[in-house]
């Protein structure tokens, strides 16, 4: 299996202020032959499943604020919220879908300072 | 616009099975996977696994590959998750969520139904 290692496993960051959060799979997740890497990211709030916000590492889903980005490619990968709000305090999750069984990161909880 | 509603709460005790609907509503229901992912409390996703209900074959993580089948109903649109035997250690939300791409287990997943939590207690 394909083991996600995200970091750090919680931030605190000022209003206003960027936020970046780490992604690390244990064997590269892009694929030769359409050269895209098969990574995604989920925000999760508390009490709710999680919901899309990118997918092939860097394309924002439909509806998706334009502060939230993602990139890398191979193994390493970002996620980053270039000017944190209120409403974007949750717990981030990557996922690969590269192989069976699709895994995810540990997580990380983003927290406002 | 795809919309997933899962069956209600379940307490179980040691050693016997839960069974958990998916009913998808809005746009195709047989051409996306539906994967099955479990959240422990306080804890990360797990991967359980999947099923393109045109093809209608099921692949499972090999930590549930003997305890759990997933199974769908085109003529309901819904996917069910059935575990075996369960354990304390199993007591999570499971979430049905679709695959994003069609025809593709391998996908990302948006939507995400709104949970089912399952506890396990003697």
């Amino acid at each position: 299996d394909i083991v996600m290692t995200q970091s750090p496993d919680s931030l605190a960051v000022s209003l206003g202020e960027r936020a970046t959060i780490n992604c690390k799979s244990s064997q590269s997740v892009l694929y030769s032959s359409d050269n895209k890497n098969y990574l995604a990211w989920y925000q999760q709030k508390p009490g709710q499943p999680p919901k899309l916000l990118i997918y092939w590492a860097s394309t924002r889903e439909s509806g998706v604020p334009d502060r939230f980005s993602g990139s890398g490619s191979g193994t390493d990968f970002t996620l980053t919220i270039s000017s944190l709000q209120a409403e974007d305090v949750a717990v981030y999750h990557c996922h690969q879908y590269y192989s069976t069984p699709g895994t995810f990161g540990g997580g990380t909880k983003v927290e406002i300072k | 616009q795809v919309q997933l509603v899962q069956s209600g709460a379940e307490v179980k005790e040691p050693g016997s099975s839960v069974k958990v609907s998916c009913k998808s509503s809005g746009s195709i229901f047989s051409n996306y996977a539906i994967t099955w992912v479990r959240q422990a409390p306080g804890q990360g996703l797990e991967w359980m696994g999947g099923i393109i209900p045109l093809f209608g074959t099921a692949i499972y993580a090999e930590k549930f590959q003997d305890r759990v089948t997933i199974t769908a109903d085109e003529s309901t649109r819904t996917a069910y998750m059935e575990l075996s035997r369960l354990k304390f250690e199993d007591t999570a939300f499971y979430y049905c969520a679709r695959a994003g791409r069609e025809y593709q287990l391998l996908s990302w997943s948006d939507p995400w139904g709104q949970g089912t939590l399952v506890a396990v207690s003697s």
